[in-house]
């Protein structure tokens, strides 16, 4: 199993243009989660699926968009990118309560420079 | 809401000696704890795991020390090797999140000198 993978490791961008970070998981998780790393600052979830077809927001929504039209696959993207958005971005995921524990499994992330 | 804190943000260490990295929560209602390692240019790495419902946990070389009465997790890392240093969070679930909210600390960089 690859586990979690992102695409792309690294991006440059310049402010005002746009972007889709690609996370896939083969692990058959139901759970799929974005989050920012900034120094100091831990990580801060941006929006989650609870599964395919859904998403919500979670404590940094703005000015990302996501979507889980498959399963295995959860999309972040950025309309206009600003340097706020100057980040590194992780992708997670997790099974069902049911089918494992509560731990998440974390991709190796996104390196995303906004100039 | 929920606040994770760490006492320390870099801590150094011997080769051999072993490690001890501290954990605040602030949310009584909290329920489950995990300790995830970040190597440089990777993602957090599951370390341990523990529940509300026990007070230690012990691993391959690891421990996990949960004091509820005064909302404190610890992190014992035993006869600490180099290629343990590394950035290591705590994460805290909290009873109720149905989709499984992580809260995490900000970290705590270890160093492990030869």
């Amino acid at each position: 199993n690859a586990g979690v993978t992102q695409t792309p490791k690294f991006r440059v961008l310049k402010t005002g243009q746009s972007m889709t970070l690609l996370c896939a998981q083969d692990m058959n998780h139901e759970y799929m989660y974005w989050y920012r790393q900034d120094p100091g600052m831990g990580l801060r979830l941006i929006h989650y699926s609870v599964g395919e077809g859904t998403t919500a927001k979670g404590e940094v929504p703005d000015g990302y968009n996501v979507s889980r039209l498959k399963k295995q696959n959860f999309l972040l993207g950025l309309e206009s990118a600003a340097p706020s958005q100057t980040s590194v971005y992780f992708c997670a995921s997790k099974p069902n309560l049911g089918r494992g524990g509560l731990e998440q499994f974390f991709g190796p992330g996104t390196r995303l420079t906004v100039l | 809401g929920e606040n994770v804190g760490l006492h320390l943000p870099t801590l150094s260490v011997q080769e051999g000696d072993n490690s001890i990295i501290n954990c605040a929560y602030s949310n009584s209602a909290s329920d489950y704890f995990i300790w995830y390692k970040q190597e440089s240019g990777k993602g957090p790495q599951f370390i341990i795991d523990i529940r509300s419902n026990m007070d230690k946990r012990q691993g391959q070389r690891v421990t996990v020390l949960l004091n509820k009465t005064v909302k404190h997790l610890s992190l014992q890392i035993a006869a600490t090797q180099p290629g343990d240093s590394a950035v290591y969070f705590c994460a805290v679930l909290t009873s109720g999140t149905s989709y499984g909210k992580l809260t995490f600390g900000q970290g705590t960089i270890l160093t492990v000198h030869p």
